[in-house]
């Protein structure tokens, strides 16, 4: 049963570190999406790729945050500096183009 | 530009009662229709599609959706809720006519379903 897996499930931080988050999507998907979760703002698109090129990542806010894909099985989401205003569940979503996406299981973020 | 209406923030029904929760959708083209179920500190997990075809769409846990191209609604339905369908739903919707969406999908706030014993 393929999944998407992201790591780390929970991450507790200060103001001011550095965080990374990772994906690996379901092999042989062509898209991965990042997604931010708040209470406040819902399901937010931070950024999506096609075949591991960028596609969008105007949901991001660009001074402190970048997505990469090394490679196939890999997108990482960094944040540099990070902030309190960063704490939210984010989640990995992988899937063929125009089809369903799968979703990851997230990573809690909190930042203190 | 695609956009998709949850106009309920919650959804209150007793157990073995029929359950619905609404979804309205706009595009520019032909849309590509999802939803997607949300459990309690878990990833969203996907219920079922509409591509083409069939108006009913059937999908997972007993859930179908009936796509209406003139009310431009795509309506999440459980003939007997179960309490274990409490949870978070979401409708996505792709245009198919927008030239940028790159199989991006426009997901609604979501609706909280609660079902009661």
């Amino acid at each position: 049963d393929a999944r998407v897996t992201q790591t780390p499930r929970h991450k507790v931080t200060e103001m001011g570190q550095e965080v990374t988050m990772r994906c690996q999507p379901i092999l042989g998907h062509n898209t991965v999406f990042w997604y931010r979760q708040t209470m406040m703002q819902g399901l937010e698109l931070l950024a999506y790729f096609r075949n591991r090129a960028p596609l969008d990542d105007s949901g991001m806010p660009k001074d402190r945050f970048s997505a990469e894909m090394p490679d196939a099985t890999l997108a990482t989401l960094k944040i540099q500096p990070s902030e309190p205003r960063d704490s939210a569940v984010y989640f990995c979503a992988s899937g063929l183009v125009g089809n369903e996406q799968y979703f990851g299981p997230g990573t809690r973020l909190t930042v203190t | 530009a695609q956009s998709v209406a949850q106009p309920e923030d919650q959804v209150n029904v007793a157990e073995g009662n029929p359950l619905t929760v609404k979804c309205t959708y706009s595009v520019s083209g032909n849309p590509y229709l999802f939803w997607y179920v949300q459990y309690p500190n878990r990833g969203l997990q996907f219920l079922l599609k509409y591509i083409t075809g069939d108006n009913l769409v059937k999908g997972s846990y007993g859930f179908e959706a009936e796509f209406n191209k003139s009310q431009t609604s795509f309506h999440l339905k459980k003939p007997s809720a179960l309490v274990s369908d409490s949870a978070l739903y979401f409708c996505a919707v792709r245009d198919t006519g927008a030239t940028d969406s790159w199989g991006k999908l426009q997901f609604g706030a979501g609706t909280q379903v609660v079902v009661t014993p």
